[in-house]
């Protein structure tokens, strides 16, 4: 079983939509990463966080770190959202990221 | 904007050649980071260095591969003799651990073919 589970795999939306990609792990973090890839292209990080909630722009990231899970959320989805979304873990004591297989986002006009 | 550079951005050759990639991370981060990246594997960590001593190599095929840091401003990762195996995109990434609440800064990568 991998450390870090993501869902869905795929997901296709109409613009406008709201999202929500999931994301369970099983190791105790000091961190979890939400990561951006654009086909071809390189990765951004979207999100770091250890508790609670954050929000930029359209997008909004979640924990909860009894329950081992984050949510990532993007309200009004559009067409340049489409990407693979990465989530990833620090382990405690490292700096390390252990990352899910992501989860390919189509978002249609 | 800060970013960490990749050089080269596509590299393709034949097996059996030496494989070197390069990364030149943000001035002033203290980590650095190698991942791998390939269809069938997702995102791998294969090295990392804080204060360019290595911390974690367990993810790299210690025959074949080598990562050094020879000062702050530059880190390689080194293929010989490399192998169709091999071919994937290669990231760096680099971090500080003096920022606290900080992510890591990925560069575009370097996308190896080997035939």
């Amino acid at each position: 079983k991998n450390e870090v589970e993501q869902s869905p795999q795929n997901l296709t939306a109409q613009e406008g939509e709201f999202i929500t990609i999931n994301c369970s792990y099983s190791v105790g973090i000091s961190a979890l990463h939400w990561l951006q890839q654009h086909p071809g292209g390189g990765i951004v990080s979207l999100f770091m966080l250890s508790s609670g909630k954050k929000k930029h722009g359209r997008l909004i990231a979640t924990i909860n770190i009894q329950e081992k899970h984050s949510s990532l959320h993007i309200t009004a989805s559009h067409p340049r959202d489409s990407a693979v979304y990465i989530c990833a873990v620090s382990p405690h004591n490292t700096d390390k990221l252990i990352f899910g297989t992501g989860t390919r986002l189509q978002v249609f006009p | 904007d800060a970013r960490v550079t990749q050089t080269p951005r596509h590299k393709v050759t034949e097996m059996g050649q030496e494989v070197t990639m390069r990364c030149q991370p943000i001035l002033g981060h203290n980590t650095v980071f190698w991942y791998r990246q390939t269809m069938m594997q997702g995102l791998e960590l294969l090295a990392y260095f804080r204060n360019r001593a290595p911390l974690d190599d367990s993810g790299m095929p210690k025959d074949r591969f080598s990562a050094e840091m020879p000062d702050a401003t530059l880190a390689t990762l080194k293929i010989q003799p490399s192998e169709p195996r091999d071919s994937a995109v290669y990231f760096c990434a680099s971090g500080s651990t003096r920022q606290g609440d900080q992510p890591q800064h990925f560069g575009d990568g370097t996308r190896l073919s080997i035939l």
